[in-house]
């Protein structure tokens, strides 16, 4: 069965540049929709963006020009890319495939 | 404030049945399909309805969704402990080409 997994730093410095991966496994990426989504400490679920298997991305507009979502079938993976964090910026990061399946989450703290 | 709004706070007694509403415009819910999931704060989200109605394989019958101009609702009847979660819809939006998450709603089983 088709798994993710998210990885990367667990802490970044503010102005920093935030990078996450998602590796995906049990099949090849083949035709979907591949999304990040965060949750900041006792707030709501936010959608961060996503890249469909032909390269068009979507990303939230409360993050436009600071955020970036890239695909490397060959590997099995994509990438989340978020510059100039902020203590905002501090979440459990989800990857997710489509709607319906997502990875086990990973904590990302923004802080000096 | 979310493009698409739900009731902060939801509760019932078990075998009770609740509804949890998402109101959004044309935009959104009146031109997309909705989606809800259960979530646990620090778990992976959980997809329960999709597409409006459909259940995705292995959540159980109990849990129903539906949809009517630019609202959608979900209901869970005979309500259990475990329904214990916070429940959100989810949408794509086509003014923001962007997907919309709802502010959630916490369930709180009594």
């Amino acid at each position: 069965q088709v798994q993710l997994q998210e990885s990367g730093p667990g802490l970044v410095r503010p102005s920093e540049t935030l990078s996450l991966i998602c590796s995906v496994s049990g099949d090849s990426m083949g035709i979907w929709y591949w999304s990040w989504l965060r949750q900041p400490a006792g707030k709501a679920l936010e959608w961060v963006g996503r890249i469909h298997s032909t390269g068009r991305t979507n990303y939230n507009p409360s993050l436009w020009g600071r955020v970036s979502i890239s695909l490397d079938m060959s590997k099995n993976q994509f990438s989340l890319t978020l510059t100039s964090v902020t203590a905002a910026d501090t979440a459990i990061y989800f990857c997710g495939r489509d709607w319906g399946l997502w990875g086990p989450g990973t904590m990302v703290t923004v802080s000096s | 404030q979310s493009v698409v709004t739900q009731p902060p706070s939801a509760s019932g007694t078990p075998g009770q049945t609740v509804i949890i509403s998402c109101s959004g415009s044309r935009s959104n819910i009146g031109d997309n399909s909705v989606n809800w999931y259960q979530y646990l704060p620090g778990t992976a989200p959980k997809l329960v309805i999709k597409s409006n109605y459909q259940r995705p394989s292995g959540v159980p019958g109990r849990f129903s969704g539906s949809k009517s101009g630019t609202s959608a609702s979900l209901a869970i009847t005979g309500l259990q402990s475990d329904d214990e979660a916070d429940y959100y819809c989810a949408v794509y939006d086509d003014s923001l080409s962007a997907v919309v998450f709802g502010g959630g709603t916490k369930l709180t089983v009594l």
